[in-house]
C-alpha cells in the first residue's frame, strides 16, 4: 500500500523564480495538507485542501498557493523565492473526520534557495 | 489559538536507560494530542495518539504518553531505549477543524 509520495525529493531555485510541489495522498485519503518545516524547527501549517478547494490556511502570504485534482493529488506553488523559503516541505493526507487519528506523511520536498 | 511547547530541546541518554520527553500545550477548546517521530531525510510518523477515554496511551516501539488535563501536558515515555530510537520526537495537537500544531521538537539521542 504506497503511502505519501512527494516529487521532487530535492530542489534548488534561485531567489524570484517560481516552484512547484507536487503529492500523491495515501490510497483511500482524500485530504492533503501542506507543512513547512523550516531547520531546527517544527512543521508549519501552510494550507489544506479537500474536494479540490482550499479548506484552511495558516499563517503564509499569497505567495503560497495550491491546487488539489481530481484524483485527490496536489500541488504546492511558491512564487517569488526568498531565501527564507529553504524548507523541508511537508505533504499528508487523511480523510474528513479522520484528523483526530492522525495524519500520513510523505518524505518531503527539500527545497533550497539560493 | 493552540500552541506546544517541547520543554527540552535535546535529550542524551545510554542505551536501555529509561526516556522521557516532556510535552505541554496550551488550547481554548478540546483537543487530540500526538506524538511523531522523524528518522534523519524521512517524514513524520505517527508513534501514538490521545483522543479520550484512558490517560495513559500505548503506541508503536514501546512508548506510551500520559495525559494529564490539569497540568496540559502529554509526556512520552520509553522504560528502555534503543540505539534506534535515536530521532527527532514531536508533540502536536489538532482540534476537530483538523490543523495540527506542532512543537520545535526533541532530539533523541541514545549513545552506546
Amino acid at each position: 500500500d504506497a503511502g505519501v509520495t512527494q516529487s521532487p525529493t530535492h530542489l534548488i531555485k534561485t531567489r524570484g523564480q517560481q516552484v512547484t510541489l507536487r503529492c500523491s495522498p495515501k490510497s483511500g485519503h482524500d485530504t492533503v495538507s501542506w507543512y513547512q518545516q523550516a531547520l531546527g524547527q517544527g512543521p508549519q501549517f501552510i494550507f489544506q485542501y479537500y474536494e479540490e478547494e482550499e479548506r484552511q490556511r495558516g499563517n503564509f502570504p499569497d505567495r503560497f498557493s495550491g491546487h488539489q485534482f481530481p484524483n485527490y493529488s496536489s500541488e504546492l506553488n511558491v512564487n517569488a523565492l526568498l531565501l527564507g523559503d529553504s524548507a523541508l516541505y511537508l505533504c499528508a493526507s487523511t480523510n474528513p473526520g479522520r484528523e483526530r487519528y492522525g495524519y500520513t506523511f510523505g518524505s518531503g520536498t527539500r527545497l533550497t534557495v539560493v | 489559538a493552540q500552541s506546544v511547547t517541547q520543554l527540552d530541546s535535546q535529550v542524551p541518554v545510554f542505551e536501555e536507560a529509561p526516556v522521557e520527553l516532556r510535552c505541554n500545550y496550551s488550547s481554548s477548546v478540546s483537543v487530540y494530542l500526538f506524538w511523531y517521530v522523524q528518522y534523519p531525510n524521512q517524514g513524520l510518523q505517527l508513534l501514538l495518539k490521545y483522543l479520550s477515554g484512558s490517560t495513559l496511551v500505548k503506541g508503536i516501539n514501546g512508548f506510551e504518553a500520559e495525559f494529564n488535563k490539569s497540568q496540559t501536558s502529554f509526556h512520552l515515555r520509553k522504560p528502555s531505549v534503543h540505539i534506534s530510537d535515536t530521532a527527532e520526537y514531536f508533540c502536536a495537537v489538532s482540534t476537530n477543524a483538523g490543523k495540527s500544531t506542532f512543537g520545535d521538537g526533541t532530539t533523541l539521542t541514545v549513545k552506546p
